[in-house]
């Protein structure tokens, strides 16, 4: 597609549930991120592949945190047993490269509310 | 761990006033260092980018950024602000290294410009 697309746009979820949050990355772009972004905050690193293997998953907070890309393009994160401080705006970025990064395209982002 | 800072949260401006915004960040190896722009609604995206050579670096819409080596600073201007350049921006910093896949962002700046 022409950018990166991000479903769904808005999630409301008690605490308790398991969500799932879609990445649609630029076509033949390599390299895929996911960010956290809290209310008032910049974005804070969370995950990485490079086509289908996760590189770094250091900045998952816990292990309730899990995201997989299996052929490479598409990307799932998914959060169990959501907390009311998994909320924040989820962002996918996705650049073309698969060494150092240069620029990242970004979706628009899941904001994920939990009650 | 790198950490990117502005110090300015909030700015407010009226139209064709001068905009300075302050980045400065913490690492003391090779950078790329990015200023990327939330429009309201919208995703964020590149408003420019410095990776080496002339550290006055001129980006989309009349911005413009100067890299200050020994200052470990990237601060944003623009000569003459319009209305539509309000806005959240966010400086960021990308290591080269073992680090190279992680991009570092500042808390952000609101801009608002009055008509």
């Amino acid at each position: 597609g022409a950018g990166v697309s991000q479903s769904p746009r808005y999630k409301v979820a008690k605490r308790g549930q398991d969500v799932a949050l879609r990445c649609d990355p630029i076509s033949g772009h390599v390299s895929l991120f996911w960010y956290q972004q809290a209310l008032g905050q910049g974005p804070e690193f969370l995950t990485y592949f490079q086509n289908e293997a996760q590189l770094d998953k250091s900045g998952l907070p816990s292990d309730r945190f899990f995201a997989e890309r299996p052929e490479g393009s598409v990307s799932t994160l998914k959060i169990q047993r959501t907390q009311q401080e998994d909320s924040a705006v989820y962002l996918c970025a996705s650049s073309k490269s698969g060494g150092a990064p240069g620029e990242l395209f970004f979706g628009e982002g899941s904001r994920l509310t939990v009650l | 761990a790198q950490s990117v800072s502005q110090h300015n949260h909030h700015v407010i401006l009226s139209e064709a006033a001068s905009l300075e915004l302050g980045c400065n960040y913490s690492y003391g190896g090779t950078v790329n260092l990015f200023w990327y722009v939330q429009y309201p609604g919208q995703h964020l995206q590149l408003l420019l980018k410095y990776f080496s050579g002339d550290p006055l670096v001129k980006g989309i819409k009349g911005f413009e950024a100067e890299f200050i080596k020994s200052k470990f600073s990237f601060n944003l201007r623009k000569p003459s602000v319009q209305w539509s350049d309000t806005a959240e921006y966010f400086c960021a910093v990308n290591a080269r290294g073992a680090d190279f896949n992680k991009f570092y962002f500042g808390s952000g700046t609101k801009l608002n410009v009055k008509p």
